[in-house]
């Protein structure tokens, strides 16, 4: 079964800078999603990203998706205090939101 | 906003024991799922349920575990015999529809089996 890796895996940034997260994954996919994560909590649904699709936005989060190198990388622009959290990758092979999550990506934000 | 709501929050259990996990997905939600995620593993599939019926289960999903939506706004998973590798934070989530790929989730339900 195809699985998400995220890297790097943790990343320590000033706010204000910009914070970019990669993921791979092995096998095709209708769909990859990312997800964030504060510690102890839910997983909160950020942006879906569909296979036909190349970049997507949506208020500071841009997603790209490259099907030929079976990746994709999230950028935070202009990132804050309350960014501070885990990034996961997930991707969906059947549109069944059957979702494979990579192991994560940790993002501290210094104020 | 409507949000996904799950009970309780933490529970711990003797090894062998039964716990039920409970979830109250939103409301005009049709798919449901449960995740589990092992302290400091990845988040794994483990079931989704549409129309009263399982519609898919991986391979962690064996005969140990069930699910249920007894009512229209519950949606529980039963673990059996609970084994000491079933420690982990287990969410549920839902989604409308499969072509919005969004799944809503939980707070999640921290299971510690002693």
């Amino acid at each position: 079964s195809q699985q998400g890796e995220e890297d790097p895996q943790a990343l320590s940034i000033q706010e204000g800078e910009n914070a970019t997260m990669n993921c791979s994954y092995k096998t095709s996919i209708n769909n990859l999603q990312w997800y964030r994560q504060n510690s102890g909590r839910g997983l909160v649904h950020l942006i879906l990203i569909r296979s036909n699709e190349r970049e997507k936005h949506s208020g500071r989060l841009r997603v790209t998706l490259d099907t030929s190198k079976k990746s994709s990388s999230l950028l935070i622009t202009a990132s804050r205090a309350a960014d501070t959290a885990s990034y996961f990758c997930a991707t969906d092979a059947l549109g069944n939101n059957r979702l494979a999550f990579g192991k994560g990506n940790q993002v501290v934000v210094i104020p | 906003e409507p949000e996904v709501t799950q009970t309780p929050s933490h529970q711990v259990t003797q090894m062998g024991q039964e716990v039920i996990l409970r979830c109250v997905p939103i409301s005009n939600h049709l798919y449901f799922y449960w995740y589990r995620q092992i302290l400091g593993q990845k988040v794994e599939f483990l079931v989704s349920f549409y129309n009263n019926e399982i519609s898919e289960k991986s391979e962690i999903f064996d005969d140990q575990f069930s699910v249920e939506r007894p009512d229209g706004s519950n949606f529980t998973l039963k673990i059996r015999s609970t084994k000491l590798e079933d420690s982990a934070m287990y969410f549920c989530a839902s989604s409308f529809s499969l072509n919005t790929g969004e799944l809503f989730f939980g707070e999640g339900s921290r299971l510690t089996v002693l």
